[in-house]
């Protein structure tokens, strides 16, 4: 089935570094691939939608220079989170979509974000 | 805008009980698709369904089952005799073809099976 890896799984760093999350699709080309935020106990929330070979899609209230999201690719998103916070920790997940869009989203592992 | 409401935030039960998740969804579109999830302390999401607007047939995979009802806009999840490796957080999630198919979540619900 088609799998999706997201790197790091975790990371500690201290307040102020930038973070680069990866996210690849292995067997499949992805046209389109999704960045979730999900703090402890709640819900995913979308952060925006990366569209191969142009910008991203940010939803309300996602700060755009703050989540610098790159799809160079049909195989690799990129989300960085720029000078990281406290406030910025949290489990991070991606995923991608075939080109046949009605297929169901494949998830990455997620990223788990700790900013000290 | 879609809405995608998980009235239950906790079930707890005893090992082979019968454990029922609600979902209720809201969409003004007429094309559309629900999705079960499975994400277990380790984080990640694991795909359980998918089901179109147009396929309101009940499905049953070994112990899973659902109940997708359009005239309640609901899509129930029965897990039938539940065992300990169950014990999860469950998402119920929306996609609508006319807004990029972008997932919708419900707030889940953490099933807690006791042996």
């Amino acid at each position: 089935g088609a799998v999706v890896s997201q790197h790091p799984s975790w990371v500690i760093c201290k307040s102020g570094t930038s973070v680069k999350i990866e996210c690849r699709s292995l067997d499949f080309q992805a046209t389109t691939m999704f960045w979730y935020r999900q703090f402890p106990k709640q819900s995913l929330m979308l952060m925006a939608t990366s569209n191969e070979g142009s910008k991203a899609t940010y939803e309300q209230g996602v700060e755009k220079d703050k989540f610098l999201i790159n799809h160079a690719s049909l195989t690799l998103s990129t989300l960085t989170v720029t000078s990281a916070h406290p406030e910025d920790s949290s489990f991070y997940i991606c995923s991608a979509t075939h080109r046949d869009r009605y297929q169901p989203q494949h998830f990455g592992d997620g990223t788990r974000l700790s900013i000290l | 805008a879609q809405k995608v409401t998980q009235a239950q935030t906790e079930i707890s039960v005893v090992e082979k009980e019968d454990v029922t998740l609600d979902c209720v969804y809201e969409t003004r579109d007429t094309t559309y698709y629900l999705f079960w999830y499975k994400q277990p302390p380790s984080g990640e999401l694991v795909f359980l369904i998918r089901r179109n607007s147009f396929d309101e047939q009940n499905e049953i995979s070994g112990r899973y089952s659902w109940n997708f009802q359009k005239s309640t806009s609901s899509f129930n999840f029965t897990i039938t005799a539940s065992q300990v490796v169950d014990s999860a957080v469950y998402f119920c999630a929306l996609s609508v073809r006319a807004a990029g198919n972008k997932l919708t979540f419900g707030g889940g619900t953490r099933v807690l099976v006791k042996p």
